[in-house]
């Protein structure tokens, strides 16, 4: 049990353009979900907190309008990356909550050209 | 706040031979400590958590860890390396049970077994 997809796995885009990452809990709903982002030979880092139905809550200097999060249901979460830029290049992984347990996906790889 | 401490960015041991990766943590609460290894270009695999009970916490792959509240330690042990434990290895916090409250990651530590 408790399966997280991600898709896509990876994805190369150029700048300027917006990436749309999404994250699904297969077998398990989740009212909260995290986004983390992972720069290489980094830890994890916490850019954001979402409730299903309501708006998302950011990071101290993780910019809302650039990162934009929607969790329409207890099962998908989306992670919008717009107007991307090379430094935005990373791994990103969601995490669904759906109690005491901390599940993660099998992450994305973003590369901005 | 909260926080967790990996004092080695890497940890070199010889197959068969016993490894610990360490992890020092500090919360105001209780604390609910995890830890994740991760292999490269994927996601963080749980290894095992400590929530309360025994101090000594039996997880995946023969990996255990010991949390220690005097010295608020959370040490990750196992008894005999693998090559294929070569990962990078991170320790977690979380204060209290809530999990309405995100994972708080220390910084990692890249073990490398050799044959």
């Amino acid at each position: 049990g408790a399966v997280v997809s991600q898709h896509p796995s990876w994805v190369i885009c150029k700048s300027g353009t917006s990436v749309k990452i999404e994250c699904r809990s297969l077998d398990f709903q989740a009212t909260t979900m995290f986004w983390y982002r992972q720069f290489p030979k980094q830890s994890l880092m916490l850019m954001a907190t979402s409730n299903e139905g309501s708006k998302a809550t950011y990071e101290q200097g993780v910019e809302k309008d650039k990162f934009l999060i929607n969790h329409a249901s207890l099962t998908l979460s989306t992670l919008t990356v717009t107007s991307a830029h090379p430094e935005d290049s990373s791994f990103y992984i969601c995490s669904p909550n759906p109690g005491n347990e901390q599940y993660f996906g099998p992450g994305t790889r973003l590369t901005v050209t | 706040a909260q926080s967790v401490a990996q004092p080695e960015d890497q940890v070199n041991v010889a197959e068969g031979n016993p490894l610990t990766v360490k992890c020092t943590y500090s919360v105001s609460g209780n604390p609910y400590l995890f830890w994740y290894v991760q292999y490269p270009n994927r996601g963080l695999q749980f290894l095992l958590k400590y929530i309360t009970g025994d101090n000594l916490v039996k997880g995946s792959y023969g990996f255990e860890a010991e949390f220690n509240k005097s010295q608020t330690s959370f040490h990750l042990k196992k008894p005999s390396a693998l090559v294929s434990d070569s990962a990078l290895y991170f320790c977690a916090v979380r204060e209290g049970s809530n999990s309405g409250y995100a994972l708080n990651f220390g910084k990692g530590t890249s073990l490398l077994v050799t044959p």
